[in-house]
Parts: C-alpha cells; structure tokens; sequence
C-alpha cells in the first residue's frame, strides 16, 4: 500500500513555465514533509520541506503549498529551467521521527 | 568533500551468494538509513539505525540484515541474493529526523 500518492508520474514544461507536482497521503501521524531532487546515476537530495502547521514555504523558485485538510501537498517550480529537469520525489515523515515514506516520483523535463 | 559514501556503486551476484553493501557518513549524524529504489515504487525503507547500537525494520526488511558498527558506518548485508533483490540501494543519514544526505548508490544485479 503506497503512504504518498504522487503525480503525475511524468512532466514536461516549457522552460520559463510553472511546473506542478501533486502528493496525497492518508495518514493523520506524518509530521515533517519534504520534497527530494534527483539527477540521473545520483541519490536524492533535499530541495524544500515543509511541517503541517505551515500553508506555503517558498524557497527561491520553489514553493510548497500545504492543505491539512485535504491532506495534499504540492510541489511548484517558478520559470522553470533546463536545469531542473530531474526526478522529484515527496516524502512524509512518521511522527516517531526516523520513518520516511516516498511518493513514486515524477520525471520533469524542461525543454530549451 | 563531506557526505556519505557508498561502496560498491556497481555489483552483479549471482542467486544465492552473499555480499555486504557499506556505508560511511563524516557528518556525524545520528541517524541512518538504508532504501532500495524500483522502478515506479520510489524509495522504500529497508532498515534503519537511529542511533548507535539500535536497528529498526522498515517497509521491505525481508533478506536483508544491517549491523551499526559505529557512529559513521552502517553496513547492509544479503545472506542469500535473489533476482527480486535487483535495485539501486541508498545509503542515507540525518541529524534531528530530517533525512538530508542521501549516498550516489549501488547499483545491484542478481542473477
């Protein structure tokens, strides 16, 4: 049973478009929610997180929105670039601190 | 440069036999992780260490044993190597719950 729904599984934008990444998750115990970038043949690295008491974090060209309600989370890359084309990845963190689980990724492409 | 280090990046075994997959991090953090990466499955959690001298099972813990020999290292082993053990496996560590540094990988082939 997937934890993180994320999509969709792949994106391509136009550069100096806004690129959207979705995830839902179900459980009320995650507590901590970052997004991940990875480039091919690298592991992941932290882009932006983001807590739940928190709507929106902005962070550059990137931005996370937040609906506690909802339980949805979305990831937004401002005037996107060739650069950011990568894989993304969400994540929530159990509220025990030390389990994370993974949304299935997105393959963004930007092209020139 | 500081980080967490990953040996080997590539590794091809055949069914059945056994190998131990290590990881190093210089930034003294408490935590460490161990994920395989599938295609269309994302990360998934095999073990974890928060600190020194404790493991945890994680989401796919099956075939897989880890030892915490230290602070800086946390090793994963495959008694028994079987073709669903194909993946990438990451090594990752974080201080205060944050998983902020993952390793560039290994690459593992069973067949």
């Amino acid at each position: 049973q997937q934890q993180v729904k994320q999509s969709p599984q792949s994106l391509i934008v136009q550069k100096g478009g806004i690129s959207i990444i979705n995830c839902a998750y179900e459980n009320t115990a995650f507590d901590y929610f970052p997004w991940y970038q990875q480039f091919p043949g690298k592991g992941p690295a932290l882009l932006i997180a983001i807590r739940p008491d928190v709507s929106e974090k902005k962070e550059g060209r990137f931005t996370i929105s937040f609906n506690k309600s909802a339980k949805q989370f979305s990831l937004h890359i401002m005037d996107s670039q060739p650069g950011d084309s990568a894989t993304y990845f969400c994540a929530a963190r159990w509220n025990t601190g030390n389990q994370f689980y993974f949304g299935t990724g997105t393959s963004l492409t930007v092209i020139p | 440069n500081a980080g967490v280090t990953q040996t080997p990046k590539f590794q091809v075994l055949k069914t059945g036999q056994s190998m131990t997959l290590q990881c190093a991090q210089d930034m003294n953090h408490n935590s460490m992780y161990w994920y395989r990466q599938d295609p269309g499955m994302g990360l998934r959690l095999i073990y974890y260490s928060a600190s020194e001298g404790t493991t945890d099972k994680g989401e796919v813990p099956n075939g897989y044993n880890v030892s915490r020999l230290n602070k800086r290292e946390f090793s994963l082993r495959l008694e028994s190597a079987a073709p669903s053990q194909t993946s990438v496996y990451f090594c990752a560590s974080s201080d205060g719950g944050r998983v902020s540094t993952f390793g560039s990988g290994t690459r593992l082939t069973v067949v």
